[in-house]
């Protein structure tokens, strides 16, 4: 299967900041997620972004397919922003196969 | 429309005991998909079901048992729960198989074994 390696694994930033969080993958891959996970566990899909870029109020994310990666841009940070982000794509010759997620980056939203 | 829905929010288990953990979607999706998340881990595959009567294994499917009876329900059982069973589960489906199709994923399911 695919490896998906998330970076910086732990993120501190004031209230305000702008981050970049990456995304690298081992092997070409299609559904390319990013998700949030809050304090309580709860996963809420950010995009799905398997190439381009796209927007969404203060976040965006860009995926480069063909050098295996992908960026999700955050700006103007809030402490509601806090919690844990993962990527998470599906082998492209997987079929029906599940998501392949990294271990996330931890963010902390300091006020 | 409630989208996915995951029964119980909680557990407490003995060590041997079992259990059935329920994952419904009022979406008509064809895939569903049971994961756990372990501490300071992503998301792992245990077992996915590509249609009603289907299964199959994913990453890490020892200890479990699924079954899909009917399109809208997913099964997770555990026959026999161990300490190392200890973890959040998550369920997720999707509309079918093409590229364009996301996953969509259940509240969780917090399991701890004893």
């Amino acid at each position: 299967g695919i490896q998906v390696e998330q970076s910086p694994p732990d993120l501190i930033l004031q209230e305000g900041a702008n981050s970049t969080l990456r995304c690298n993958f081992s092997d070409s891959v299609n559904n390319l997620q990013w998700f949030h996970q809050n304090p309580w566990g709860q996963l809420i899909n950010l995009f799905y972004i398997p190439s381009g870029t796209k927007q969404n109020g203060r976040l965006s994310a860009t995926t480069v397919a063909t050098e295996r990666y992908s960026l999700l841009y955050i700006s103007s940070s809030q402490t509601t922003d806090s919690g844990v982000y993962f990527c998470a794509g599906v082998y492209s010759g997987g079929g029906a196969d599940g998501l392949t997620f990294g271990k996330g980056t931890h963010l902390i939203i300091q006020p | 429309n409630a989208g996915v829905t995951q029964t119980p929010k909680f557990r407490v288990l003995k060590t041997g005991q079992s259990m059935t953990l329920l994952c419904a979607q009022d979406m008509n999706h064809e895939y569903m998909y049971w994961y756990r998340q372990d501490p300071g881990m992503g998301l792992r595959l245990i077992h996915y079901s590509v249609g009603e009567g289907t299964t199959a294994k994913g990453e890490v499917p020892d200890g479990y048992n699924v079954s899909r009876l009917k399109k809208q329900n997913f099964l997770l059982g555990l026959e026999s729960a161990a300490p190392s069973q200890t973890s959040v589960y998550f369920c997720a489906s999707r509309p079918g198989l093409a590229v364009t199709d996301t996953q969509y994923f259940g509240p969780g399911t917090r399991l701890t074994v004893l």
